[in-house]
């Protein structure tokens, strides 16, 4: 079993609609949580970063974590075009350097 | 200020040969890490260096290698190539990426990657 699992989607919803993304994980000692974004033949980019249990929004994103359950998730409102990439959610426990990866969600946004 | 960049971009070589890729990353940073990415398995670490010093490497083999010089730019190796080795591989650089450190806001800043084929 992986450390992080994400369902890998694809998903697909039409604009304007509201996403859900998330990811489960099983290692009780991860406390930061980021959320990168990559669009086709790039880099990942970092959507959101999260240190320990809670929400943090910033624009149309908002990244909650609930340690309890082992659970993050990212929702993205008013979703546009735009927004159509792969979303990874990414975890540490701590002074590694090392960041676990989950497979990643294909989001697709319909005009 | 400048983003994280690798080069070559994109590589073909035969199995059997050696690669070396190359990472700058942002200025005034500290750490690079070394990701490896393909479609089966998905972003996987391969090491992370700091002030010249590897201080955490991932699960792959010997033929896996890396360094940093002390202008914080990062070289990885891998010698004799198999077909499996045909990935994106990713350097990621930040100041100083100990995340024990309580209110931490340090982050991962990934580079564009370098497309690696091997035939």
């Amino acid at each position: 079993q992986k450390e992080v699992e994400q369902d890998p989607g694809p998903l697909s919803v039409p604009e304007g609609a509201i996403v859900s993304l998330n990811c489960t994980y099983s290692n009780s000692a991860f406390q930061y949580f980021m959320w990168y974004r990559q669009y086709s033949r790039k880099g990942p980019e970092l959507l959101m970063y999260t240190y320990s249990s809670g929400n943090k929004e910033d624009g149309r994103f908002t990244a909650q974590v609930d340690k309890s359950s082992k659970y993050i998730s990212l929702f993205i409102r008013d979703s546009q075009p735009s927004d159509s990439a792969t979303y990874l959610c990414a975890m540490s426990a701590g002074n590694t350097g090392k960041l676990i990866f989950g497979q990643g969600t294909t989001l697709q946004v319909k005009p | 200020k400048a983003g994280v960049t690798q080069t070559p971009r994109y590589l073909i070589k035969t199995r059997g040969q050696q690669v070396t890729l190359s990472c700058s990353p942002i200025s005034g940073h500290r750490s690079v890490s070394w990701y490896q990415q393909t479609p089966g398995q998905g972003l996987q670490f391969l090491f992370e260096y700091f002030s010249e010093t590897q201080r955490n490497k991932g699960n792959f083999p010997g033929r896996f290698s890396g360094r940093q010089f002390s202008n914080s730019r990062s070289e990885m190796n891998v010698s004799t190539l198999e077909l499996g080795d045909s990935a994106l591989y990713l350097c990621a650089s930040s100041l100083d990426f100990r995340t024990g450190l309580a209110g931490n806001t340090d982050t991962q800043y990934f580079g564009p990657g370098t497309r690696l084929t091997v035939l």
